[in-house]
């Protein structure tokens, strides 16, 4: 069965700081691996996606993600962050063919200080 | 750009009584989906459907959901009997390339 491991529950930082979001996968295949943020009282907003290719995948907002199999992980970075990025962030795995469900991770919750 | 829609933003109901979550998928997008949070924690699947037909569904869709897709734009997520336990934030999602979430319909269930 796939899921995925979020370890950090909530993440404070600088605006201005880089940002890290770890994210690990258990899946028997290649995954399609996604993250998607969620602000307040707001829908899931997908922030970028690995199918295949490039393993560093650039996505909205300034965000991009690594895919490393040998770790099974898909960690999301941000150069600079923004007050604006204060949200939780979710990463989530599907099974081969894009259509099949998503499993999610628990969430990070990121805060952003002045 | 397009989006998926959900109504209502906020359903309150009694326990054991019937509600229909209603949403409108992007229109071109063929697959739909279900997804719900429990307060506090994961977004988890319930079901997916295609071509007028479940395709997959979680443990967690009993014989209290059911899915329909009642005209050429509507998706709609009907629950029985509802129970404490049914509270959450219900997502609506479709997809062409990737899933498309809606913002959800928040349920309490009183």
């Amino acid at each position: 069965a796939q899921s995925v491991t979020q370890p950090d529950i909530h993440i404070t930082v600088s605006e201005g700081a880089s940002l890290e979001l770890r994210c690990n996968y258990s899946y028997g295949a290649t995954p399609y691996l996604f993250w998607y943020v969620q602000s307040p009282g707001q829908g899931l907003q997908l922030l970028l996606k690995y199918f295949s290719g490039d393993t560093l995948v650039q996505g909205i907002k300034g965000f991009e993600a690594e895919f490393k199999r040998s770790q099974s992980s898909f960690n999301l970075r941000k150069p600079s962050v923004h007050w604006s990025d204060a949200a939780e962030y979710f990463c989530a795995v599907g099974g081969i063919g894009s259509a099949r469900q998503l499993t999610f991770g628990s969430g990070t919750q990121l805060t952003v200080l002045p | 750009e397009p989006e998926v829609t959900q109504t209502p933003s906020h359903q309150v109901t009694q326990m054991g009584q019937e509600v229909i979550l209603r949403c409108v998928p992007i229109s071109n997008h063929l697959y739909f989906y279900w997804y719900r949070q429990i307060l506090g924690q994961k977004v988890e699947f319930l079901v997916s459907f295609y071509n007028n037909e479940i395709s997959e569904k979680s443990e967690i869709f009993d014989d209290q959901f059911s899915v329909e897709r009642p005209d050429g734009s509507n998706f709609t997520l009907k629950i029985r009997s509802t129970k404490l336990e049914d509270s959450a934030m219900y997502f609506c999602a479709s997809l062409k390339d990737t899933q498309y979430f809606g913002p959800g319909t928040r349920l309490t269930v009183l």
